[in-house]
């Protein structure tokens, strides 16, 4: 049973820093890309980064590049999300998700982030 | 790219529904490997479809997927009133990022 736990999200003020963890059990980590994905309140789904499953790529949405930085550790199962300069447009609960066969995803239960002075 | 959804439908109990997921440019194929989402508030998103038309475990079979002309659609077929939700699609676009469409609120009344 695949299980991920996002940890470390809170209050921050703007322009500062958070680093968001993603703790994976249950799968071979290490054979799997990995997705962050937020969700702003009462907005929709909005993909934000990508990390293949060997650190090898990396991929983010538009509004996040430079000021993001995806990352992973295999020998803790464990994906990454810095998230630097935060804006107001940062607030949301942020998922990670594994990419699994058949381009499916598996998510966790997210961790909330509001950007806030 | 923008990857288009009806922002809201309406279904009776017992009913049929098909929901769409486009682009703003271009058709979508297989190739995008479109996968559908479920999400009810609070509550992270459910994986109900993956890889076009593949459930995933623990689905009802009223839930399909598949290609329809030049979309990928989500049938749920004898809507049931916990089958109201947002509904999501996701398109893998071939060279890393993905991207979800708006989203669909689905009504059963």
């Amino acid at each position: 049973q695949v299980h991920l736990v996002e940890s470390g999200g809170g209050v921050v003020q703007p322009g500062r820093s958070l680093t968001l963890s993603c703790a994976a059990s249950g799968l071979s980590f290490s054979n799997y890309g990995m997705h962050w994905v937020r969700q702003a309140p009462g907005k929709g789904l909005e993909w934000v980064a990508l990390i293949w499953h060997d650190g090898s790529k990396k991929y983010y949405e538009d509004s996040v590049k430079g000021r993001f930085i995806i990352s992973r550790d295999n020998s803790e199962n464990t994906v990454y999300l810095q998230t630097n300069s935060l804006r107001a447009e940062d607030t949301a609960v942020y998922y990670c998700a594994a990419w699994l066969e058949g381009y499916r995803l598996h998510w966790g239960q997210g961790t909330l982030v509001t950007v806030s002075s | 790219t923008v990857v288009t959804q009806e922002p809201s439908f309406s279904v009776s109990p017992g009913g049929t529904v098909t929901l769409t997921c486009g682009l703003s440019s271009g058709s979508v194929s297989t190739s995008y490997y479109p996968s559908w989402y479920q999400q009810t508030p609070g509550q992270a998103p459910r994986t109900l479809i993956y890889n076009t038309n593949t459930r995933s475990s623990g689905v009802p079979d009223r839930f399909s997927g598949s290609i329809l002309g030049n979309k990928a659609a989500l049938t749920i077929t004898g809507a049931q009133a916990d089958d109201e939700s947002d509904y999501y699609c996701v398109l893998y676009m071939g060279s890393g990022p993905w991207v979800f469409g708006g989203g669909t609120k689905l009504t059963v009344l």
